[in-house]
Formats: structure tokens, C-alpha cells, sequence
């Protein structure tokens, strides 16, 4: 079974403080991503990554980075923190000829900036 | 026309009930087609992919009609722990994946 593991659960943080999610899949898998999961609003994807060392942008990657160092790790950088990125986080992963493939997503991070 | 629609419900239903939703999709260059279960305060979880000749998977069956670009999920004999929200995935030939905004699901006892 995929394993998605996000760092945490529930974080708490202030405005305008450097913030990192961590995202680490044991699979393999060239693809990864990060989205953010509002009320009414859906999923909405942040940036994703085919490879080690590449991203590209999603519907939403103002205000975040992101950093592809590793395979098995994807990290969401929230580079100064605002109210409105109060959310919660999902990573997701896939394996590369993705297309009749689903996403396997971690548990979530619950992420409150105050 | 957005690209992935759901009724977001909720959809209140009596235990043991059947109940069906649809998804509908606007991009015909759509390839491929997934069901997932999401609780409340949880991560989405693969239910089931959608296959062009329908397909069954004990009380659950999923549905494609292309012609009218849509995906079905019917649940059957329903009990209390279906109550979730059920997004409708799709990925298009680009390998773009598009999430709906979900159906929430209630199964009353």
C-alpha cells in the first residue's frame, strides 16, 4: 500500500512567519503535489512536481514555493504567512504515466495562521 | 461550464435506501475517471475507478457515459458509515487532473 505521510497533522503559526509542510511518499513515485482544500471552494492545486528538482505551477502558487529535492520528499513553503492561508494542506502522489492512475493523498495538515 | 460539476447536496438519505449522484464533465478529451470518499476532517481516499463498461464493487457501482459526459455512483442498501462527501475526479489526456467540489452524503438511522 502507498504510504503518504505529511509532517503534521495541525500547526499553528503567525502572520509573516516562514512556514514548511513536509510531504514524504515510500513508493517511488516521480509525481507528487500539493493543494489546498477550502470550504465551498474544493481542491485547488498549489504546484506539483514530475521529478526531483522540477515543479510547476498550479491554480493557486502565489504565496508558496515548494523545493523537490529528493524523490520521496515534497516540501510546501509558505514564505511569509498570511491570515488566508489558513487551510488544510493534502499532498498527493503518482506514479509517472499517470493517466489512468489515481492519487494517493496523506492525512492532511491543518494549518491555522493567526 | 466548469470543468468537473457535482450537486454538493447534502444529500439526506434513510438507512438502507438506495441513492445515486452524477458528476458531469465538460472536457471530451477526459481519460480517465475516479470516485473517492473523503470524511469530514480526513484526506480524500480512492473509492473506485469509473471504467467505460461500469463497474461494481459489492454495494457500490460506477458508471461512464461519454456520449453525455458524465460518471455515476450508485450505493446500494446504504448504511450510516457511507455518510461522506464523494468527489468526482477526472484527468484529461494532458494528464490534467480535475477534482469536483464533492457531494456531501448524509445516511439517516
Amino acid at each position: 500500500d502507498v504510504k503518504v505521510t505529511q509532517s503534521s497533522r495541525y500547526l499553528v503559526k503567525r502572520t509573516g512567519e516562514k512556514v514548511f509542510l513536509e510531504c514524504v511518499q515510500d513508493m517511488d513515485h516521480e509525481n507528487m503535489f500539493w493543494y489546498r482544500q477550502d470550504p465551498g471552494l474544493g481542491l485547488r492545486l498549489i504546484y506539483f512536481s514530475y521529478d526531483v528538482k522540477m515543479k510547476e505551477k498550479g491554480d493557486i502558487p502565489e504565496g508558496y514555493s515548494v523545493s523537490r529535492e529528493k524523490k520521496e520528499r515534497f516540501s510546501l513553503i509558505l514564505e511569509s504567512a498570511s491570515t488566508n492561508q489558513t487551510s488544510m494542506y493534502l499532498c498527493a502522489s503518482l506514479p509517472r504515466g499517470r493517466g489512468n492512475q489515481p492519487q494517493h493523498f496523506g492525512d492532511g495538515t491543518r494549518l491555522s495562521i493567526l | 461550464r466548469k470543468e468537473v460539476e457535482q450537486d454538493p447536496g447534502p444529500f439526506n438519505v434513510p438507512e438502507g435506501a438506495t441513492v445515486a449522484f452524477n458528476c458531469t464533465y465538460s472536457n471530451s478529451a477526459s481519460q480517465s475517471f475516479f470516485w473517492y470518499r473523503q470524511d469530514c476532517r480526513k484526506e480524500p481516499k480512492l473509492l473506485m475507478s469509473v471504467y467505460s463498461s461500469g463497474n461494481e464493487d459489492g454495494r457500490f457501482t460506477a458508471q461512464l457515459n461519454r456520449a453525455s459526459q458524465y460518471i455515476s455512483l450508485l450505493i446500494r442498501d446504504s448504511k450510516l458509515s457511507d455518510s461522506a462527501t464523494y468527489l468526482c475526479v477526472v484527468i484529461l489526456r494532458d494528464d490534467k487532473i480535475i477534482f469536483g467540489k464533492g457531494t456531501r452524503l448524509h445516511i439517516l438511522p
